[in-house]
Order: structure tokens, then C-alpha cells, then sequence
């Protein structure tokens, strides 16, 4: 299994410009969380959908933040205008509600490489 | 908001030393998981426990969970350089799928 794909690993853009970041979860899973971390923030979460659709979307920063999933094997989040402080390194992650085990579900996320953005 | 917190900050021991990273959190959780955040690269999972367990073993890993004082640690035996990263608790709090992450302790292994 090639694990969760994002792109691009990395993203230099200035402010104003629109950026649109991607996942590819892992083949299976139903579930797909977007997550920033930063060193003043640490680890957030910003979404996540479940079976394609959005969930929880309360640690979208704001309007300027968008994301989608359209299928079960693909999602983006998307950030216009980009600001400087969006600069940060951005993760996908997956997993699914299935069962790990006699009676037991799994609630391990598989994350991406992660795209570090940065705005200038 | 991150609910994890996570102690110390930053770890320096030597190679062939135990390393311990203690988590507290807030919320009623159904389970708790270590990762492991090399520099640079993404998280991968180390270990979960859950609720109702409060104890569990994994190779050199050994983590605890004591839920009436809502924390939790995490024992690296006979630690090596290639341990040297940074290490997350993470709670999934019942009723809710996403995880909420500490904020994360840095270990440096010296060989």
C-alpha cells in the first residue's frame, strides 16, 4: 500500500494567491482528516469527512479556508486569498471504522508526508 | 484548542536510557494513542490504549492510562539514536472521530 499521497510536498506562493492542496487516502478508508501544524499552534485539526462528507469543519480558520472531497479516493483543501499566515506544514490523514481484531474498531489515522506552504 | 498536554517539552538522555513523556487531557475519551513525528515527515502511530485498559506493551513501549487523573505516559526502554524524534499523545474523545493532539515532547537520544 502506497499509504496517504499528498501534493505537493512542498508550496512557496505569495499573499493573495490561491493554493490548492491534495490528499489520496489510503484505498478503503472512509474517513479523512485535514490537519496544520504550526510551532506556535502545534497540531490542529481543520476537517474532517466521513464516507466524503464533511463532519466537522469547526478548526476551518475561516472563509478563506474551502475543502472537498468529491470521491472516496480524493480530497483538497483549498486556501484563497493565502495570507502569510497561513505558512505552515499541512497533513492529510486516513482511517477506517472498520474492525481491527475479534470485536475491536481502529481508530489509527495514517497520515501524509504533509505539504509545507509558505507565503510571502 | 489543543487538550493534550504534554511533559516535559524536550527530553535529552543517552543512548541505552529509559525515556518517559506524560500526557494529561481533559475531555471523557474512548482511547488514547502515541505517535511519532520524525523531523520533517509525518506522524505514525505508535500505540493505543484504550479506556478502559491501563496498561499496555508494545516491543520497547510501554504505555499507561490512569482515567481518574486524566493522564497518561509513555515508557521508551533501552532507547536508541534512531529514537530521536518528537513523540504526541492523542485523545479521541467519545462521541467525536477526530483526534485532538498534544503538544508534543522532543526527544533527543545521544548515541
Amino acid at each position: 500500500d502506497a499509504g496517504v499521497i499528498q501534493s505537493p510536498r512542498h508550496e512557496v506562493t505569495e499573499m493573495g494567491q490561491e493554493v490548492t492542496l491534495r490528499c489520496k487516502p489510503i484505498s478503503g478508508h472512509n474517513s479523512l482528516f485535514w490537519y496544520r501544524q504550526t510551532m506556535m499552534r502545534g497540531l490542529e485539526l481543520l476537517i474532517y469527512f466521513n464516507n466524503n462528507v464533511p463532519i466537522d469543519d469547526s478548526g476551518m480558520p475561516e472563509d478563506r479556508f474551502s475543502a472537498k472531497m468529491p470521491n472516496a479516493s480524493f480530497s483538497t483543501l483549498k486556501i484563497q486569498p493565502s495570507e502569510p499566515r497561513d505558512s505552515a506544514v499541512y497533513f492529510c490523514a486516513s482511517n477506517s471504522r472498520g474492525l481491527a481484531g475479534v470485536g475491536l474498531r481502529t481508530d489509527t489515522q495514517y497520515f501524509g508526508p504533509g505539504t509545507r506552504l509558505t507565503v510571502l | 484548542s489543543q487538550q493534550g498536554e504534554e511533559d516535559p517539552q524536550a527530553l535529552s538522555i543517552q543512548e541505552g536510557e529509559n525515556a518517559t513523556m506524560n500526557c494529561s487531557y481533559k475531555t471523557s475519551i474512548n482511547n488514547l494513542q502515541w505517535y511519532r513525528q520524525n523531523s520533517g515527515r509525518g506522524l505514525v502511530h505508535l500505540i493505543l490504549i484504550r479506556s478502559n485498559e491501563r496498561e499496555k506493551h508494545s516491543g520497547r513501549l510501554r504505555v499507561t492510562l490512569d482515567t481518574s487523573k486524566k493522564s497518561s505516559s509513555l515508557l521508551i526502554t533501552a532507547s536508541r539514536a534512531a529514537d530521536t524524534a518528537s513523540y504526541f499523545c492523542a485523545t479521541a474523545d467519545t462521541g467525536r472521530r477526530a483526534l485532538t493532539f498534544g503538544s508534543g515532547t522532543r526527544l533527543q537520544v545521544q548515541p
